[in-house]
């Protein structure tokens, strides 16, 4: 089954103790990305990733981390989690092929992950 | 820049019936896509409908239809014979050409589906 999984999707943990939120798409996706949805401010996005090695930021960058080591997995890393990063966060991915129309492909998303830091 | 606005905050409907969630968009970009996706209570993002800016026929996809109108820049989504399951908040997003790194979601709105 093509799915973009997320792991965990639940997640409590205190300031300042790094974390990784994982994500895996089995869909061969080129592009790949991380959004952050809170209430009021709807979906942000992160960090993207366009394929292996490339990686950029997104609206909302600060105390993220991502790397794009092999294509089918795209990391997410709180080095020193706040509270301000208390959100659900969304890996994403899609097609993305230069000089094609990649902009008619869909973000397939992960199932969220609920992280909050205390 | 780009912007998608959902006017709507709610929205109730009869089961069975049709609803119309609104979507207009701002881009001066000639190519760009847009996409209608769905959230449940239960947190997921699930792909509805994608309508692209060269199409000339609206999207169809089972019970969801998508009324483009590129010149008033709409991208309504239709939802026929609503179902209880169909209670969910909704969001209208955009993907242009030139900047296809990024989904633009609008604020979304809240679908509650009486029965």
């Amino acid at each position: 089954e093509a799915q973009v999984t997320q792991n965990p999707r639940y997640l409590i943990t205190v300031t300042g103790k790094k974390l990784t939120v994982t994500c895996s798409q089995n869909m061969n996706h080129e592009y790949m990305s991380w959004y952050r949805q809170d209430p009021g401010l709807g979906l942000r996005q992160i960090y993207y990733s366009m394929n292996v090695e490339v990686t950029d930021k997104g609206d909302v960058p600060e105390g993220y981390k991502v790397s794009r080591k092999e294509k089918r997995n795209f990391p997410l890393i709180l080095e020193s989690p706040s509270p301000n990063q208390t959100s659900l966060y969304f890996c994403a991915s899609s097609l993305w092929r230069t000089g094609m129309s990649s902009y008619n492909s869909p973000l397939h998303f992960g199932n969220g992950t609920r992280l909050t830091v205390t | 820049a780009q912007k998608i606005t959902q006017t709507q905050p709610g929205m109730f409907v009869q089961e069975k019936e049709a609803v119309t969630l609104d979507c207009t968009y701002d881009t001066s970009d000639q190519s760009y896509g847009l996409f209608w996706y769905k959230q449940p209570s239960s947190g997921e993002m699930i792909f509805l409908i994608y309508q692209g800016s060269y199409d000339e026929q609206n999207a169809t996809e089972g019970r969801y239809s998508l009324n483009f109108q590129k010149a008033r820049k709409s991208a309504n989504l239709v939802i026929s014979a609503s179902q209880l399951g169909d209670s969910a908040m909704y969001f209208c997003a955009m993907r242009r050409s030139k900047y296809g790194n990024k989904l633009v979601f609008g604020a979304g709105t809240i679908l509650r589906v009486k029965s």
